[in-house]
């Protein structure tokens, strides 16, 4: 099963506008990270938020932790038609590899 | 050129082949890992090795091998191949001593093998 679940699965926004996607997770984590995919790629490390931060920011995302809701959500503002991917979280327990999440594909209409 | 290069990046074949797929990474990183991606269901890990000696399996290593081969190359295998293992399998990398240690720890991903089974 996976370990984050995101939400939701699909976006459709207008370019300008800001993107939320929220990420959910069953265990206790060392670490949450969020990675991008362009269709068909390889994913791209975007952003990590350790158990112990409750917000990150780098340019225009910014990453939210909640340890006690087991959750995180990632906003993209002011978003481009180049923000078109899928996004993904991933768990870090500590224990072996990160686990991902099932991703959110993000649709910007220019 | 890529820092973590897999081949082939397309591969049809069929049922009951032998399938070799490769990786391998100029990034000087000591762990390696393989992950499968179906539609819907994102990345899910196959197997992953810490160093050159220490191979472990995943969530779903059943029907796959691997082999560490150097610190730098890490190829796995389907001895048998069958249409459900039709996937996006990637390579990735990561550092254990990346600076900020354990907690800071990031993959790094080829650009990914299409393989199809028919």
């Amino acid at each position: 099963s996976q370990q984050g679940e995101e939400d939701p699965q699909a976006l459709s926004i207008q370019e300008g506008e800001n993107a939320t996607m929220n990420c959910s997770y069953k265990t206790s984590i060392n670490n949450l990270q969020w990675y991008r995919q362009n269709s068909g790629r390889g994913l791209v490390h975007l952003i990590l938020i350790r158990s112990n931060e409750r917000e990150k920011h780098s340019g225009r995302l910014r990453v939210t932790l909640d340890t006690s809701k087991k959750s995180s959500s990632l906003l993209i503002t002011a978003s481009r038609a180049a923000d078109t991917a899928s996004y993904f979280c991933a768990t870090d327990t500590g224990r072996r590899a990160l686990t991902f999440g099932s991703g959110t594909r993000l649709q910007v209409q220019p | 050129d890529a820092d973590v290069t897999q081949t082939p990046r397309n591969r049809i074949t069929k049922t009951g082949k032998r399938i070799m797929l490769e990786c391998s990474q100029t990034k000087g990183h000591d762990r390696m890992y393989w992950y499968r991606q179906d539609p819907g269901l994102g990345l899910r890990l196959i197997y992953y090795s810490f160093d050159v000696k220490d191979i472990n399996k995943g969530e779903i290593s059943d029907g796959y091998s691997v082999s560490r081969q150097a610190q730098a190359k890490f190829s796995l295998s389907l001895e048998s191949a069958i249409p459900n293992q039709t996937a996006l399998y990637f390579c990735a990398t990561s550092d254990s001593a990346a600076r900020g240690g354990a907690s800071n720890e990031k993959l790094f991903f080829g650009s990914g093998t299409q393989l199809s089974v028919l």
